[in-house]
């Protein structure tokens, strides 16, 4: 399967620093990559989709200003959580979708963000 | 009514037995489906994928679609202690952003 590659897998910060967390196709040409949180013991919320070369779109209550998404190649796509606080203490997971046409996303390795 | 239902378990089991995983959903406009499974802190890992409806075995694992009840299933046979992990159903529609509608996860354990 295509291997994607997300740095750093843990990172604790202080509070009001900024955190950025890279994703890497290592294998493919990602055209669209996703960006997702997860807290313990829940399924996974999507956070935001990031297309090569054009702004992210987010989900609703996401914010954009915070969470800053930049995908400006094929296979690398990069998530700043901007002015870090508490709460925004969490797991957060890349995925890769190839051109195929088929809709399989290939997900990185997660990173834990503390943020004391 | 969540678009994707999905146990959450927890599913213990002793090893060697026969695993069944269910989930289903409410969207007939899904036609991707997929199975991920995904170890205590760490990315999911796609197991198997499956288009439209039908059946899909790799090894120990078999994924089956029934669109018309909309429900899907993994089976695993002669579980081992090392599949122990949440089991994440996901699927998606054809058109649009396509994106992918996870279930819950079931948390299974293998006994030894």
């Amino acid at each position: 399967g295509a291997v994607v590659s997300q740095h750093p897998s843990r990172v604790i910060c202080k509070s009001g620093t900024s955190v950025k967390i890279e994703c890497r196709s290592l294998d493919f040409q990602a055209t669209t990559m996703f960006w997702y949180r997860q807290f313990p013991k829940k399924s996974l919320m999507l956070m935001a989709t990031s297309n090569e070369g054009s702004k992210a779109t987010y989900e609703q209550g996401v914010e954009k200003d915070k969470f800053l998404i930049n995908h400006a190649s094929l296979t690398l796509s990069t998530l700043t959580v901007t002015s870090a606080h508490p709460e925004d203490s969490s797991f957060y997971i890349c995925s890769a979708r190839g051109g195929t046409g088929e809709n399989i996303q290939y997900f990185g390795a997660g990173t834990r963000l503390s943020v004391l | 009514q969540k678009e994707v239902e999905q146990d959450p378990g927890p599913l213990s089991v002793p090893e060697g037995a026969i695993v069944s995983l269910n989930c289903t959903y409410s969207n007939s406009a899904f036609q991707y489906f997929m199975w991920y499974r995904q170890y205590s802190r760490k990315g999911p890992e796609l197991l198997m994928y499956t288009y439209s409806s039908g059946n899909k075995e790799d090894g120990r694992f078999t994924a089956q679609v029934d669109k018309s009840s909309k429900y899907i299933s993994l089976f695993i046979r002669d579980s081992q202690p090392s599949d122990s992990a949440t089991y994440l159903c996901a699927m998606s529609a054809v058109q649009g952003a396509q994106k992918l509608v996870f279930g819950q996860g079931t948390r299974l354990t293998i006994n030894p």
